[in-house]
Parts: C-alpha cells; sequence; structure tokens
C-alpha cells in the first residue's frame, strides 16, 4: 500500500514563494507527479521527477528525494491565479496514488 | 479539440436508477482510467484499461461496470444508484500505464 502525506492548507501573499511538501511510502515506484486542480475543474498536469533532484519549469520547480521518500512542489512569483489544490501523486504498479491535496490561498 | 472529453457533465438522479458516463481520448494513448473525487477532494482510482484489457480494479462495488469499446474510449455503467456514489468522476488516459494523465473535465454525479 502506499501513504502520501502533504499539508493541507497554505496561504501567501502575492509575489511571494511557497514550497508544499509530499511525503510517501511506496511499494513500487515509477515517478512522482504534480497536478493543480482550480476549484469545479479537472487537475492538470505540472510536473514529473522519476530521478533525484529539482526540475524547473517556469515559476514552478519540483524536486525529489527517492531515498527519503520526499519531494516538494516550489511556486515562486506567486500570482491570484495561483490559488488551488496541489496534488502531489505517486506513480506505481500501472497508476497513480494520489495525496489528499494542499490548497494553496493567495492573498493580496 | 478536446484532448479527454467525457459526458455528460452533470447528473442528477435518484437513487436505484442505472447511468452511465462516457469518455473518448484523441491523443493516441494505450491507457485509460476512471477515478472517483469525494466530497473531500480526494482523488481515487477505480479502474484502467490498457489497450481494451482491464488492468486495474480496485475494489469497486461490481455494480460499477466498465467497457472499452476500443483504446479511445472508455465508458462507466453503473446500476442502482446510491447516496453515497454522489461524487465528480474524471476520466484520464496516459501513453502507457503509470505514466502522466490527461484528465477529461469531470462528471459531478448527484444521487438523490
Amino acid at each position: 500500500g502506499q501513504n502520501i502525506d502533504q499539508p493541507t492548507e497554505m496561504t501567501a501573499t502575492e509575489g511571494a514563494i511557497v514550497q508544499i511538501n509530499c511525503t510517501y511510502q511506496t511499494s513500487g515506484f515509477n515517478g512522482l507527479f504534480w497536478y493543480q486542480q482550480h476549484a469545479g475543474e479537472a487537475p492538470t498536469f505540472l510536473s514529473y521527477n522519476v530521478l533525484d533532484g529539482l526540475e524547473e519549469k517556469g515559476r514552478f520547480s519540483s524536486f525529489l528525494s527517492r531515498s527519503k521518500g520526499y519531494s516538494y512542489l516550489l511556486l515562486k512569483e506567486l500570482q491570484m491565479k495561483d490559488s488551488a489544490s496541489y496534488l502531489c501523486a505517486v506513480g506505481s504498479w500501472g497508476k497513480l496514488q494520489f495525496g489528499a491535496g494542499t490548497q494553496v490561498v493567495v492573498t493580496p | 479539440d478536446t484532448a479527454v472529453s467525457q459526458t455528460p457533465k452533470y447528473l442528477v438522479t435518484q437513487m436505484g436508477n442505472d447511468k452511465s458516463i462516457k469518455c473518448e481520448q484523441n491523443l493516441g494513448h494505450d491507457t485509460m482510467y476512471w477515478y472517483k473525487q469525494d466530497s473531500k477532494k480526494f482523488l481515487k482510482i477505480m479502474f484502467s484499461y490498457n489497450n481494451k484489457e482491464l488492468i486495474i480494479n480496485e475494489t469497486v462495488p461490481n455494480r460499477f461496470s466498465p467497457k472499452s469499446p476500443d483504446k479511445a474510449h472508455l465508458n462507466l455503467h453503473i446500476n442502482s444508484l446510491e447516496l453515497g456514489d454522489s461524487a465528480v468522476y474524471f476520466c484520464a488516459s496516459s501513453q502507457d500505464l503509470g505514466q502522466g494523465h490527461t484528465f477529461g473535465s469531470g462528471t459531478r454525479l448527484t444521487v438523490v
């Protein structure tokens, strides 16, 4: 089985940086995914890590440490439109197992 | 063109009814999935199909029956609907098993 833990909610101001941590325990692993989900919409793909290290994509970066079962998503230069739920998901055994999501609230 | 499209977007029905949700992807992906997102926003896999073959069935009640007529389509039929079936159901596809998913826009099912 798998446990995927991430904080329930984080609040930050516009222009700031927020780091969303995700820890996981898994019996199989073929990648760590981050998705963004706005209220009432579908999850959209943000990033994917399969090797240890940092992947940077514009304002968003994701880090993975497989030995520690740990990942984070870093959101820089926060904008109001970044207010959403951010889902950490572990790929294993042909499926994605999702965490419960972290609701990020961006304030002016 | 919508990559993963599912219909209907909203479905309100009475307990005991049977309903279907349809999903189609035009990405040429080999794998399709059904996920359920409950009121607590927890997204959980129900089924996956790879090239029309059932790969994953995550202890879903047998009132739920997926059908994949070809690898571009995965439909979900639900018999004898119950109040607890109320949720948002997302269809998704990926190039291969367990890879990054593209999600459909979701079907909000409300059982009354």
